[in-house]
């Protein structure tokens, strides 16, 4: 099946720095979604992109739309504690009902370093 | 902000034991999909539902699983006889609000059930 390269695995942020982290896939996907799940939580949608090219943002998070369609990356700039949870890219074949499932990557998972 | 709802949040259950897990999708969509998402993993795609009838399913959607919209309201996901691997968080999502296409791709989950088999 389709398969999403998520990376890094994890990462320790210090706050006030910026973040970055990205996902690759083999295969063409027509949308792409980034999500974060706290601990005990479902995930919560935090940008959707709909075109390839596209840079979105919403507050401190900005996501691109890889031109190719096969990526897409996240930055999160200034970061505070609060950003600390798994980060999950998803993409998705088609544009709703049965071609609306969403692939998942393995997540990346942001912790405040010691 | 509307939201899907999933009863009960923690169900412990004996292996071979029937389990039915309910969700309450946001009023207006018409899109459901059930996610499961094993302790430390990925959030696994199980199964979408449209127009009351399943639209696709994934290869761990055996016969030990069904969905059903008993209503206007609910839908569940019955495992028939659970087996210890199917511990879990197990996620419900619903999607496409009516007459927008982008809403149609962007997906809203639930808090999730976590299922524990012993």
């Amino acid at each position: 099946g389709q398969q999403l390269n998520q990376s890094p695995q994890s990462m320790f942020i210090q706050e006030g720095e910026d973040v970055s982290m990205n996902c690759t896939s083999s295969s063409i996907f027509n949308t792409w979604l980034w999500y974060k799940q706290d601990p005990g939580e479902g995930p919560v949608l935090l940008i959707a992109l709909y075109k390839a090219g596209e840079l979105t943002s919403n507050g401190r998070l900005t996501a691109q739309f890889g031109i190719t369609r096969k990526d897409s990356f996240l930055n999160i700039s200034a970061s505070i504690p609060s950003d600390v949870g798994i980060y999950f890219c998803a993409g998705q074949r088609g544009y709703g009902g049965s071609q609306g499932n969403l692939i998942f990557g393995k997540g990346t998972k942001l912790s405040v370093k010691p | 902000e509307p939201e899907v709802t999933q009863t009960p949040s923690h169900q412990v259950t004996q292996m071979g034991q029937e389990v039915i897990l309910r969700c309450v999708p946001i009023s207006n969509h018409l899109y459901f999909y059930w996610y499961r998402q094993i302790l430390g993993q990925k959030v696994e795609f199980l199964v979408s539902f449209y127009n009351n009838e399943i639209s696709e399913k994934s290869e761990i959607f055996d016969d030990q699983f069904s969905v059903e919209r008993p209503d206007g309201s609910n839908f569940t996901l019955k495992i028939r006889s659970t087996k210890l691997e199917d511990s879990a968080m197990y996620f419900c999502a619903s999607s496409g609000g009516e007459g927008t296409v982008s809403g149609a791709n962007v997906l809203t989950f639930g808090a999730g059930s976590r299922l524990t088999v012993l």
